[in-house]
């Protein structure tokens, strides 16, 4: 069955500071790739996605991530973080055999930045 | 461009009673998705309608929930008998296409039964 695993439940990291969240999956085909970001009291937004092609991606607000076939890993990352990056993120793999659009999520990964 | 509607935005029942989520999706997408989410974990799909038809409600525990999207625009999701493991936000989601594209979210009704 497909699955995604965000390893990190919590990170704290310090404003100005690197960021790599963690995100591993389970699927048996080619599958789609997604982090999305909820702040609280908030919908989900899309940062990135990965279909297919070049395995780094770039997203909104300056977070990129890369595919890992040999790994089953897409982590995201950013190189300098901001207070306004607090939130949760989540990892997600779309079936793209199904082609229905059915996304399945990680359990998260809640961000919290220290000033 | 609005984004997805959702209403109410809190809801506070007691178990066995019932209750309705409203959602309104970006004009003109013809893909909306109602998700779960319980404190603590990802979203979880409940059903998917592609206009007003039901292209996945594999997850969707029929016993007590059903979702309806009569004119293929917006759509209600109802919970009957609600139990406490029912408390969650129930988030709407809407894309343009049936395929795994961008979905657009709204802000989510979050449920709380006592």
């Amino acid at each position: 069955a497909q699955s995604v695993t965000q390893p990190d439940i919590h990170i704290t990291v310090s404003e100005g500071a690197s960021l790599e969240l963690r995100c591993n999956y389970s699927y048996g085909a080619t599958p789609y790739l997604f982090w999305y970001v909820q702040s609280p009291g908030q919908g989900l937004q899309l940062l990135l996605k990965y279909f297919s092609g070049d395995t780094l991606v770039q997203g909104i607000k300056g977070f990129e991530a890369e595919f890992k076939r040999s790994q089953s890993s897409f982590n995201l990352r950013k190189p300098s973080v901001h207070w306004s990056d607090a939130a949760e993120y989540f990892c997600a793999v779309g079936l793209a055999s199904s082609n229905t659009g059915k996304l399945i999520f990680g359990q998260g990964t809640t961000l919290q930045v220290k000033p | 461009e609005a984004g997805v509607a959702q209403s109410p935005r809190y809801k506070i029942i007691e178990k066995r009673q019932s209750v309705a989520f409203w959602c309104n999706p970006i004009s003109g997408h013809a893909t909306l998705y109602w998700y779960q989410q319980i404190l603590g974990q990802g979203p979880k799909l409940l059903i998917q309608f592609q206009n007003n038809g039901v292209v996945d409600d594999s997850q969707l525990p029929k016993d007590r929930f059903s979702a309806e999207r009569l004119k293929g625009v917006d759509s209600t999701l109802k919970i009957q008998p609600a139990k406490l493991e029912d408390s969650a936000v129930y988030l709407c989601a809407s894309s343009s296409g049936q395929g795994a594209v961008k979905l657009f979210f709204g802000s989510g009704t979050q449920l709380s039964v006592l």
